[in-house]
């Protein structure tokens, strides 16, 4: 079964440093997707950034990186010259390949980030 | 604004009321899905639907009903609530395969029962 696995429950960073936020997922498809979405204190979820499992260049949005080691089964997030903004909590996510699982977004525990002045 | 929208925002029930959570998108997007949120579990899956007339389970589906008559709603019914259900619940919505852009999602009903 698929799982996405998040094992820090809490990071800080000081502002305009960068940060790696970690996710490893198991999953037996050769297809899939991997979100990144954030959660701010008000409760919304923000999509971040997507990597599909045949890209083969990590994928980039703006100051949101993608680390992916497929071999490793894993997908990290690095957030650049991180802002006090960035303070939420982040959740990395999985969709397997259609038809069977494309509908369902698996979701990790998530990682709550504290940037500090 | 296109989205998706979740009514109400807040509800409380007592134990063995039922309710339906509303969601909405003006997406056209086919698949919607509905999720819990409880601390320190992320968000799991309770039912989804890939269009109109087809839904299926998810992780945790039990006490819980859906139903997709059309493409823009898709309500979630709570049928006799337990404090068990206490959570917070997000109706998101995707276009089908291909796409590489997430899931949009509402912005939750936090929803009590004692």
């Amino acid at each position: 079964a698929q799982k996405i696995t998040q094992t820090q429950p809490g990071m800080f960073v000081q502002e305009k440093e960068a940060v790696t936020l970690d996710c490893t997922y198991d999953t037996s498809d050769q297809s899939y997707g991997l979100f990144w979405y954030k959660q701010p204190s008000s409760g919304e979820m923000i999509f971040l950034i997507y990597q599909g499992s045949y890209d083969e260049q990590n994928a980039t949005e703006g100051r949101y990186s993608l680390n992916f080691q497929k071999a490793r089964k894993s997908a990290n997030l690095v957030i650049s010259a991180s802002q006090l903004g960035d303070s939420a909590m982040y959740f990395c996510a999985m969709r397997e390949g259609p038809p069977r699982g494309y509908n369902k977004l698996i979701f990790g525990a998530g990682t709550r980030l504290a940037v500090h002045p | 604004n296109a989205g998706v929208t979740q009514t109400p925002k807040f509800q409380v029930l007592k134990t063995g009321q039922s309710m339906t959570l509303q969601c909405a998108q003006d997406m056209n997007h086919e698949y919607m899905s509905w999720y819990r949120q409880d601390p320190g579990m992320g968000l799991r899956l309770i039912h989804y639907s890939v269009g109109a007339g087809i839904t299926d389970q998810g992780e945790v589906p039990n006490g819980y009903n859906v139903s997709r008559s059309t493409t823009e709603d898709f309500p979630l019914r709570l049928l006799s609530a337990a404090p068990s259900q206490t959570s917070v619940y997000f109706c998101a919505s995707s276009p089908p395969a291909g796409s590489n852009y997430g899931y949009t999602f509402g912005s939750g009903t936090r929803l009590t029962v004692v």
